[in-house]
């Protein structure tokens, strides 16, 4: 069971597109999920809270307008990269949590190429 | 911020050797867990610990939990080529809202 299911698992594209990346919870639903960002050989980074129905909390230094998240149902959270740019490329990971309890349960990533 | 700090941050062991990673953090905690994660791939929980166990058990891995000292320790014994990946420790601090905190990371090579 808690089985996080993430789409795309690869996208390639040019610079100046916006990108969306789905994160879903199969089998339990998720008032909260979160989205990590990681760079080759380092660990992740937490950039935003998905809080379904609400706005997401993003953390310091993140910005809301270039990373937007909607979490419209209890399974679904959606990570949109807008404008996006080289230094955008990234692994994007999601995680959730059933009934906001530990542990996490995380997909299987992103990989993100702007080219 | 990083909280979690693991060492070494690069194991090679021979398969069927123990290996053994450390981790050490700041502040007070709910729990800690550890977490593997293969290569290009997204995090698999292994075992969680909370604040006021010592020590938990699943098959072949052990991790410690010195809240005293602030760090905890993965054991995992005879390692398999299959065990190699990236480990991570991720502290669950308190009053966080389950916002985990991850560490660097350690890179575990297992030589078949």
């Amino acid at each position: 069971g808690a089985v996080v299911s993430q789409h795309p698992s690869r996208v390639i594209c040019k610079s100046g597109t916006s990108v969306k990346i789905e994160c879903r919870s199969l089998d339990f639903q998720a008032t909260t999920m979160f989205w990590y960002r990681q760079f080759p050989k380092k660990s992740l980074m937490l950039m935003a809270t998905s809080n379904e129905g609400s706005k997401a909390t993003y953390e310091q230094g993140v910005e809301k307008d270039k990373f937007l998240i909607n979490h419209a149902s209890l399974t679904l959270s959606t990570l949109t990269v807008t404008s996006a740019h080289p230094e955008d490329s990234s692994f994007y990971i999601c995680s959730a949590a059933p009934g906001g309890h530990q542990p996490q349960h995380f997909g299987d990533g992103t990989r993100l190429s702007i080219l | 911020s990083q909280q979690g700090e693991e060492d070494p941050q690069a194991l090679s062991i021979q398969e069927g050797e123990n290996a053994t990673m450390n981790c050490s953090y700041k502040t007070s905690i709910n729990n800690l867990q550890w977490y593997r994660q293969n290569s290009g791939r997204g995090l698999v929980h292994l075992i969680l610990i909370r604040s006021n166990e010592r020590e938990k058990h699943s098959g072949r891995l052990r991790v410690t939990l010195d809240t005293s000292k602030k760090s905890s320790s993965l054991l995992i014994t005879a390692s398999r080529a299959a065990d190699t990946a990236s480990y991570f420790c991720a502290t669950d601090p308190t009053g966080a809202n389950s916002k985990l905190t991850f560490g660097k990371g350690i890179t575990l090579s297992v030589r078949p």
